[in-house]
């Protein structure tokens, strides 16, 4: 079965510092990755997705997450991280044609002004 | 507006009570799906639906009932709620070949 696991449940750097965020992924085949985020008291967003090609993948606010096949990690990056991101992040995977996401339990950011 | 949306967005019952949560998509997506958000647990989906009259349990099934009549609507009923499902609930929709969830905004709801 496919699981997600997300290394950091907490994180707390000072503005400008540089963020990475692990998620490592359990599944053999073909994936789809996400990464979404959860602003306080908001809904889930879409942050970045990987279906295929360029293993290094650019999403909004200046965040780029990173497929490592031999790995099996999809790590998320910001070289430098403003007060708005604090929030949750959290890692999913599907396979292609699987018709679930799998999440991972999550990672709170938390950005000292 | 298109989207999806949920209701109501905060709800208090009492233990014993039926409760019913609503979840509308807009897009004409087929599949939806329901989460609920704890602390330490992260997501876990509770039931999904492939498309109408088509519902298939999740990783934690146990005491909610879902229906899908109609494509755009996808409810989510506690038969007898419980303390333990004191969560927030997110309903999510997936645009096939994008395979993209977009998320409502989530109903938190207390069970006393």
């Amino acid at each position: 079965a496919q699981s997600v696991s997300q290394h950091n449940h907490h994180v707390i750097l000072s503005e400008a510092a540089s963020l990475e965020l692990g998620c490592n992924y359990s599944y053999g085949g073909t994936v789809n990755l996400f990464w979404y985020v959860q602003y306080p008291g908001q809904h889930l967003q879409l942050l970045l997705k990987y279906f295929s090609g360029d293993p290094l993948v650019k999403g909004i606010k200046g965040f780029e997450a990173e497929f490592i096949k031999s790995k099996f990690s999809f790590n998320l990056r910001k070289p430098s991280v403003q007060w708005s991101d604090t929030a949750e992040y959290f890692c999913a995977v599907n396979a292609p044609r699987d018709d679930k996401i799998i999440f991972g339990k999550g990672t709170r950011l938390h950005i000292l002004p | 507006d298109a989207g999806i949306t949920q209701s109501p967005r905060y709800k208090i019952t009492e233990t014993g009570r039926q409760v019913t949560l609503m979840c509308h998509q807009t897009w004409s997506h087929s599949y939806m799906f329901w989460y609920r958000q704890d602390l330490g647990h992260g997501l876990r989906l509770i039931y999904y639906s492939a498309a109408a009259d088509i519902t298939d349990k999740g990783e934690v099934p146990d005491g909610y009932v879902v229906s899908r009549s109609k494509t755009e609507n996808f409810p989510l009923t506690l038969e007898s709620a419980t303390r333990s499902q004191t969560s927030v609930y997110f309903c999510a929709s997936l645009a096939t070949g994008a395979n993209i969830q977009y998320f409502g905004a989530g109903t938190r709801l207390s069970v006393l």
